[in-house]
C-alpha cells in the first residue's frame, strides 16, 4: 500500500525559530498533499492543501507567511513553522491521496519552549 | 471547518463488550471514512463507506450510513484492551473537494 513518511516525529524547539516538516510520499507519486493540526484531546483541523507547483491553499484563520508550505515535487511537501512561539506547539500531520485513498503519516510533535 | 460532531465523546466499556460510536455531518457527502487513531501516533484507516451505500463490514467492524439523517456509526463488537484509542469519521464532499473533514473523535477505553 502507500506509505507517507514524516519526519521529525519530535521537535522541541526555542521561541522565535523556525522548524521544518517533511512529508514524502515513498511508492506513489502525490500531487495534493494536505496538512493538518491536532490539538491535545482534539480533532485534526486542516491548515492547507499543498500542490506540487503551485501556490498551496490555505484554510480561513491559518497564516500563510508563518507557516510555509513547499511542495516541490511530487514525493515532497514541507511545513515550516516560522517564528515559532509556544502557542504553536500542536501535533502536525500530513496526508496524501493515491489509489489507495488517503494515507496519513504519523504525525510531528512540536513542542515550543 | 469541522463539520462532523460525533458522540459520544469518549466510552468506557469492558472487554468483549461492544462498542458504538456515531457521527454525523452536514453537508452532501462522497464517501464517509473512519480512522482509529493511538495516542500521539498518525491515523490508520478502518473503513469507507460511499454515499450510496448503508452498511459495510470489516472484520470486527460495522459501519452503517444514513444519508437522510446525515449519520453514521461505527460499532465495533468483541472489543479488546488494544482497541482503546481515539476513533474519527472523515468525510470528503461534493463542496469540499478531495479534503477530508474529521468529526470530533471518540476517546474509546477497553478495561481489560
Amino acid at each position: 500500500g502507500a506509505v507517507v513518511s514524516q519526519h521529525p516525529s519530535r521537535v522541541i524547539c526555542k521561541s522565535g525559530t523556525s522548524v521544518k516538516i517533511e512529508c514524502r510520499s515513498l511508492d506513489f507519486q502525490a500531487t495534493t498533499m494536505f496538512w493538518y493540526r491536532q490539538f491535545p484531546k482534539q480533532s485534526l483541523m486542516l491548515m492547507a492543501t499543498s500542490n506540487e507547483g503551485s501556490k498551496a491553499t490555505y484554510e480561513q484563520g491559518v497564516e500563510k507567511d508563518k507557516f510555509l508550505i513547499n511542495h516541490a515535487s511530487l514525493t515532497l511537501s514541507t511545513l515550516t513553522v516560522t517564528s515559532a512561539h509556544p502557542e504553536d506547539s500542536s501535533f502536525y500531520i500530513c496526508s496524501a491521496r493515491s489509489s489507495h485513498g488517503y494515507t496519513f503519516g504519523s504525525g510531528t510533535r512540536l513542542t515550543v519552549v | 471547518s469541522q463539520q462532523g460532531e460525533e458522540d459520544p465523546q469518549a466510552l468506557s466499556i469492558q472487554e468483549g463488550e461492544n462498542a458504538t460510536m456515531n457521527c454525523s455531518y452536514k453537508t452532501s457527502i462522497n464517501n464517509l471514512q473512519w480512522y482509529r487513531q493511538n495516542s500521539g501516533r498518525g491515523l490508520v484507516h478502518l473503513i469507507l463507506i460511499r454515499s450510496n451505500e448503508r452498511e459495510k463490514h470489516s472484520g470486527r467492524l460495522r459501519v452503517t450510513l444514513d444519508t437522510s439523517k446525515k449519520s453514521s456509526s461505527l460499532l465495533i463488537t468483541a472489543s479488546r484492551a488494544a482497541d482503546t484509542a481515539s476513533y474519527f469519521c472523515a468525510t470528503d464532499g461534493e463542496t469540499s473537494g478531495s479534503r477530508l473533514t474529521f468529526g470530533e473523535g471518540t476517546q474509546l477505553t477497553v478495561n481489560p
